[in-house]
């Protein structure tokens, strides 16, 4: 059975950091592609970040600030976040993404996500 | 303002038949890329619904539809039944964007 668990929210001031993880069971991590996607409070969702075999993506409000990696022999996830700003609070849910190719991926199983609060 | 554009909201009595309509444009649908759907029960992680359109993930019953046209893309759900309220999300891939992108939503109500 897949099982995605994320862990590591919480409240951090503007400007921290946080790192989140993602326990992954069910399958090898290194043999998919990974995503991180988040929903802000009473929003939709915002593809946030993807590792696909060595390439790492992000979206342009997370470039520069987030990275993405994973431990194959904890096959975990990872998302280390730093100069985090209030609209950077969200749920953030781990998810197995297709390697099909970019215009047909998709996101076939998810976590039940983190919760991260920006706030001071 | 989400890049694919979803009504906000669709609702319907018990039995009937509604779709959910998901515009995108020439960078994402009308580019080729694929269109998937998931469910977000309230309370809940989101679900794949359907992807490449119209196919659906072992689970998901045949009420279930999908559909392409030119730059558009939908959901069809028949015999609606109280179970299916939740949130409908589209999703594709941008090439202008280079990322993947989610339409902003459709809260279904059964009434």
């Amino acid at each position: 059975e897949v099982q995605l668990l994320e862990s590591g929210g919480g409240l951090v001031q503007p400007g921290g950091s946080l790192r989140l993880s993602c326990a992954v069971s069910g399958f090898t991590i290194s043999s998919y592609a990974m995503t991180w996607v988040r929903q802000a409070p009473g929003k939709g969702l915002e593809w946030v970040s993807s590792l696909i075999g060595g390439s790492l993506y992000y979206a342009d409000s997370v470039k520069g600030r987030f990275t993405i990696s994973r431990d194959s022999s904890k096959n975990t996830l990872s998302l280390q976040m730093n100069s985090l700003r209030a609209e950077d609070t969200a749920l953030y849910y781990c998810a197995r993404q297709t390697k099909v190719g970019a215009a047909s991926s998709y996101f076939d199983f998810w976590g039940q996500g983190t919760l991260v609060t920006v706030s001071s | 303002q989400s890049v694919l554009t979803q009504p906000p909201s669709v609702s319907g009595a018990p039995g009937l038949r509604l779709t959910i309509s998901c515009t995108g444009s020439s960078s994402n649908i009308g580019a080729g890329n694929d269109v998937h759907w998931y469910q977000q029960v309230p309370g809940t992680a989101p679900r794949l619904l359907m992807y490449a359109y119209s196919n659906r993930p072992s689970g998901v019953p045949d009420r279930f539809s999908g559909s392409k046209s030119g730059t558009s893309a939908s959901l069809a759900i028949t015999g609606l039944q109280a179970e299916d309220e939740a949130e409908y999300y589209c999703q594709s891939y941008d090439s202008s964007l280079s990322g993947w992108i989610f339409g902003g939503g459709t809260k279904l109500t059964v009434l």
